[in-house]
């Protein structure tokens, strides 16, 4: 596997099911980030992990809890849902230096659809 | 006023046109330009990288930043079925991590 991937790719769950969404990067990058992409809006940047520290939450609800373990690896987890938070959630990674050529390399996505 | 506006399309060209995509921005502190592409079902992949104002050549792709007009451009030379996908414009300020990102434009290049 090469690049950031996320899994599943597609999931649909009630608003009473807990899931959690996987990233995993093999760019031996140091910051992973999730994104929520709605139709018709821009990137929604949600959390910020950078050497598996949370830099950033974005005002993000308490339904979504990110974990991060490692640098490698990053989590979403999901619970109590409602139907507005049906998206493509986007993982992404950088080497976190925060330099101006701190390029975020994006995963494909999870398309999330809440009954 | 949205920190970055950029016309969601949809935009279709025929094959071997010129393609002039757009964003303007409100904050004066954004120095760094981007241009991702993103095809159905994927992520977004970086294909321009700009600082500050000028041109930016890549092969069939042309980066163009005005900062005093708080206005980029991404220019795509004969343009191929092969292009057609959403672009995101995206920009960020000097050493800081986050982007701020437009909506998106919708291209699609017929044959």
């Amino acid at each position: 596997e090469t690049g950031v991937t996320q899994t599943p790719r597609h999931l649909v769950m009630g608003m009473t099911n807990k899931k959690s969404l996987k990233c995993e990067q093999h760019l031996g990058h140091n910051a992973m980030y999730w994104y929520k992409q709605s139709a018709k809006k821009p990137l929604e940047l949600m959390f910020v992990y950078n050497f598996k520290e949370q830099t950033e939450n974005n005002s993000v609800p308490s339904r979504f809890s990110p974990e991060c373990p490692n640098s490698s690896h990053l989590f979403l987890h999901l619970h109590t849902l409602q139907p507005e938070d049906s998206a493509l959630y986007l993982c992404a990674s950088s080497q976190g230096d925060r330099t101006s050529t701190d390029t975020q390399y994006f995963g494909p996505g999870t398309r999330l659809t809440v009954l | 006023q949205k920190e970055v506006e950029q016309d969601p399309g949809p935009l279709s060209v025929p094959e071997g046109a010129i393609v002039s995509l757009n964003c303007t921005y409100s904050n004066s502190a954004f120095q760094y330009f981007m241009w991702y592409r993103q095809y159905s079902r994927k992520g977004p992949e970086l294909l321009m990288y700009t600082y500050s104002s000028g041109n930016k050549e890549d092969g069939r792709f042309t980066a163009q930043v005005d900062k005093s007009s708080k206005y980029i451009s991404l220019f795509i030379r004969d343009s191929q079925p092969s292009d057609s996908a959403t672009y995101l414009c995206a920009m960020k300020s000097s050493s800081n991590y986050k982007l701020t990102f437009g909506k998106g434009t919708l291209l699609t290049v017929n044959p």
